[in-house]
């Protein structure tokens, strides 16, 4: 079973803060990997994304990936309340030798930013 | 360039019966994936279609089905109606080849209602 795996949270942060949101993942074939981001009653949208180990920077919101320990995480630099969403992990799997592969989702973190 | 289109938006259907969505990817993507998603349960994959073929499936009910057009447009299908089956269905559209092909640009849902 090929999983994505994320804290369901709420993970709560007053404003100013830095968020931190942390994802799993489990087939070592995986090679991109994207940060979505869910307002409620929403649907969701691409915020980042990240194929190289190490940090990429993108304004307040910077993805880490680390593909020895399989895992990845965006943090969120001076969190606004405007910031709170769910925030789902996508990773794209290979299927078989087809030389394809599917994105498949973290269930998401919950964030919320107090004022 | 347009994005992904899902219509109806919203829909109110009664038990026993059956229901259609549509969904038309951004033009120059091959791949579409339907997804569910309830309260509090993230995003359930439903399947994804490429060039017309169904290529990866999720762990649903085969009252489920969906099929992909020449143009690549999908429709998702629904028969036989359970209240559970209130959600938001969401569709996703991306190249569908490998890596960045992957990443998935969402319509902006069909939220169902079963009476």
């Amino acid at each position: 079973q090929k999983e994505v795996e994320q804290n369901s949270g709420p993970l709560s942060v007053p404003e100013g803060a830095i968020a931190s949101l942390n994802c799993t993942y489990s087939d070592r074939g995986s090679q991109s990997f994207f940060w979505y981001r869910q307002y409620s009653g929403k649907s969701p949208e691409l915020i980042m994304f990240i194929y190289s180990n190490g940090d990429k920077e993108d304004g307040r919101f910077t993805a880490q990936l680390n593909k020895a320990s399989q895992y990845v995480s965006l943090l969120i630099r001076d969190s606004q309340p405007s910031d709170s969403a769910t925030y789902l992990c996508a990773v794209n799997v290979p299927i078989g030798n087809s030389g394809y592969s599917t994105l498949t989702f973290g269930k998401g973190t919950m964030l919320l930013v107090s004022p | 360039k347009a994005g992904v289109t899902q219509t109806p938006r919203y829909l109110i259907k009664t038990r026993g019966q059956q229901v259609t969505l549509s969904c038309s990817p951004i033009s120059g993507h091959r791949s579409v994936s339907w997804y569910q998603q309830t309260p509090g349960q993230g995003l359930q994959f439903l399947f994804e279609y490429f060039s017309e073929t169904q290529r990866n499936k999720g762990n649903f009910p085969g009252r489920f089905s969906g099929r992909q057009f020449s143009n690549s447009r999908s429709e998702m299908n629904v028969s036989t109606l359970e209240l559970g089956d209130s959600a938001l269905y969401l569709c996703a559209s991306s190249l569908g080849g490998q890596g960045r092909d992957t990443e998935a640009f969402f319509g902006q849902g069909t939220r169902l209602t079963v009476v």
